[in-house]
């Protein structure tokens, strides 16, 4: 059973391009977190997504920065117009969401350097 | 202070001797997980205490957890060069979908 997998795992963007980070969850799992680290830092909560729907969006941006999970494939977080301030690492999380089995398995992240 | 803070922030131990890291919560929670991430890799899972549960033990870890005080402690016994990595706790707030809050972390060095 592969982990959960993102790609890229590091993303170089010039100022005002646009960044798409790739999140495949757990076999199973329905459940998607996206959180951000900056450096030296915890990771902040950004989104919360089940299939087709945005469950918690409290820690998103209001300004750029939109996610979703389609039926089919992957979940997208998107970063338009990026900054310097959004150069950080971008963490998917999923879990099946199960009573019991709350533990959410992280993968190893996109390492996002915006020149 | 914010929700899931670590302490000591630093800790630099020597290999054989036991390591112990605090983690304070403001909120009431569902559950409480503990993750190590080695410099620049993700986030590992080490283990999940409930709200109803005071302790757990996995491996070398032992967890605890003190509702009454908001508060958990990690315990690695036997430490390992291989230990040396950030411990972050996240807490499952309470009417939160399950949204993960973390720690700024504790960075162990264990030295041989």
């Amino acid at each position: 059973n592969a982990g959960v997998m993102q790609n890229p795992r590091h993303l170089v963007r010039r100022r005002g391009q646009e960044a798409r980070l790739r999140c495949s969850p757990m076999k199973g799992h329905s459940h998607v977190y996206w959180y951000r680290q900056l450096p030296e830092e915890g990771l902040k909560f950004m989104v919360y997504l089940q299939k087709e729907n945005i469950i918690d969006e409290s820690g998103m941006p209001k300004e750029r920065f939109s996610a979703e999970f389609p039926k089919e494939g992957p979940s997208i977080l998107r970063i338009q117009q990026v900054v310097r301030g959004d150069s950080a690492a971008y963490f998917c999380a999923s879990s099946p969401y199960q009573r019991g089995l709350e533990t959410q398995y992280f993968g190893p992240g996109t390492r996002l350097l915006v020149l | 202070s914010q929700q899931g803070e670590e302490d000591p922030q630093a800790l630099s131990i020597q290999e054989g001797e036991n390591a112990t890291m605090n983690c304070s919560y403001k909120t009431s929670i569902n559950n409480l997980q503990w993750y190590r991430q080695n410099s620049g890799r993700g986030l590992v899972h080490l283990i999940l205490i409930r709200s109803n549960e005071r302790e757990k033990h996995s491996g070398r870890l032992r967890v605890t957890l003190d509702t009454s005080k908001k508060s958990s402690s990690l315990l690695i016994t036997a430490s390992r060069a291989a230990d040396t990595a950030s411990y972050f706790c996240a807490t499952d707030v309470t009417g939160t979908a399950s949204k993960l809050t973390f720690g700024t972390g504790t960075r162990l060095q264990v030295t041989l």
